[in-house]
């Protein structure tokens, strides 16, 4: 299994409404990440996981918080969202460390709406 | 991370090689140069990585000079398929597996 999944595939919430995106994989990975992608610009990474524990934020708002539960799952808890909070969401995962073959695995990620 | 720079565009006709430069001109020893596309609506997908020497797999070759200020990715046989934003990403191994996403190339392959 060399996937990637992430549910759901869209979602639409109101700025007070509570939510999570799930991402999943089975490849063994123990790094996993969560990119932001707006619109017609290049994903920006949000979060890093290292064997379970948060080992990058980048300085993201509270109101979005991860969770990796196991080594196979990543939670994004979504909570009081802004409009401008609107983008696709991005999981990845990959061997962690300082190898060279760590290279990412991205699923196809999850389009977020807020009204 | 050492910055790059790609063209914005460019088109390729299809079955022709669709080479794509990219400029790296800060990076340092212990960077490696990555590649990777991202298909309309669907994840970024890993294409090929290299240090000094050339490489060669199953989707591309990566040229890189031999100062490694600059490098090419070459698809040999362009297809309808590889439509995408191409990123080129100069990473070292010591800064956590993280990605910095340039711009990117958008490439067109046209019949």
């Amino acid at each position: 299994d060399t996937e990637v999944t992430q549910t759901p595939k869209h979602l639409v919430m109101g700025m007070t409404n509570k939510k999570s995106l799930k991402c999943e994989q089975h490849m063994g990975h123990r790094a996993m990440y969560w990119y932001k992608q707006k619109a017609k610009k290049p994903p920006e990474l949000m979060f890093v996981y290292s064997y379970e524990k948060l080992s990058i934020n980048e300085s993201v708002p509270s109101r979005f918080s991860p969770e990796c539960p196991n080594s196979s799952l990543l939670n994004l808890h979504l909570h009081a969202l802004q409009p401008e909070d609107s983008a696709l969401y991005l999981c990845a995962s990959s061997r962690p460390g300082r190898g060279t073959y760590n290279e990412q695995f991205f699923g196809p990620g999850t389009r977020l709406t807020v009204l | 991370d050492a910055k790059t720079t790609q063209p914005t565009s460019m088109d390729c006709a299809e079955g022709r090689a669709a080479n794509l430069p990219c400029n790296h001109s800060t990076i340092s020893g212990n960077e490696y140069v990555y590649w990777y596309r991202q298909i309309h609506s669907q994840g970024p997908q890993y294409i090929i990585h290299g240090l000094k020497n050339n490489e060669t797999n199953e989707m591309a070759s990566l040229i890189i000079t031999e100062d490694r200020k600059s490098s090419t990715l070459i698809l040999p046989h362009a297809t309808l398929r590889d439509t995408a934003v191409y990123y080129c990403i100069v990473r070292g191994t010591g800064t956590a597996s993280k990605l910095t996403f340039g711009t990117g190339t958008r490439l067109q392959v046209t019949l």
